[in-house]
């Protein structure tokens, strides 16, 4: 079963607007983590928001902020007054505990196209 | 400078060669990690070691070969058992434990199998 679901494929949003990329998520543990990944076509992984499980806020980083619905099990990433530098791929993750230690499981991601 | 390097950005290999990627982070992380990412997918986690001499498989583990003699450093081979080793790996560090460790990710290291 997929444990990180990221539905689209490609967005795009016109430059200066916000948009939100979506991430539901499975787990049966209390306590985990959730974070946002930016990878642009460098190959390079740019670590963007945390949220912690029982974080009561919404998790902010400058034009970022994390939608956290946690009987949902959903963690949207929002972009505000989209750049032309923040077209890439995004990655929604999640740390949990697993055999031997912890780990971070990664969805499929989505690609951010801004237009100008 | 703190960060992790991996070596060599480009790697080209025949088949039923053996080859090993380098990955050396000076964080001082205990923790460090191997993902395999395909065109147009997400990352598969491949081995993960959270302290020195210890290691647990990932999902994607079959045809590949860890060691973790130092912290600083967690190389990955790639053995010819691997069918399809053409990809993008990328290699990750972070504290341990289960609360606010962002993972810290290398430049990668693209293998082509010719």
């Amino acid at each position: 079963a997929q444990k990180i679901t990221q539905t689209q494929p490609g967005m795009f949003v016109q430059e200066k607007e916000a948009v939100t990329l979506d991430c539901t998520y499975d787990t049966s543990d209390q306590s985990y983590g959730l974070f946002w990944y930016k990878q642009p076509s460098s190959g390079e992984m740019i670590f963007l928001i945390y949220q912690g499980s029982y974080d009561e806020q919404n998790a902010t980083e400058g034009r970022y902020s994390l939608n956290f619905q946690k009987a949902r099990k959903s963690a949207n990433l929002v972009i505000s007054a989209s750049q032309l530098g923040d077209s890439a791929m995004y990655f929604c993750a999640m740390r949990e505990a697993y055999t031997g230690g912890f780990k971070t499981i990664f969805g499929a991601g989505t690609r951010l196209f801004v237009k100008a | 400078d703190g960060g992790i390097t991996q070596s060599p950005k480009y790697l080209f290999r025949k088949e039923g060669q053996n080859v090993t990627l380098s990955c050396e982070q000076n964080l001082n992380h205990d923790a460090m990690y191997w993902y395999r990412q395909d065109p147009g997918q997400g990352l598969r986690l491949i081995y993960y070691s959270q302290i020195v001499n210890d290691f647990q498989k990932g999902d994607i583990a079959e045809g590949y070969s860890v060691s973790r003699e130092k912290k600083e450093s967690f190389p990955l081979t790639v053995t010819s058992a691997q069918k399809n080793p053409t990809a993008f790996y990328l290699c990750a560090s972070s504290t341990s434990g289960r609360d606010y460790n962002e993972q810290f990710f290398g430049p990668g290291t693209r293998l082509t199998v010719l």
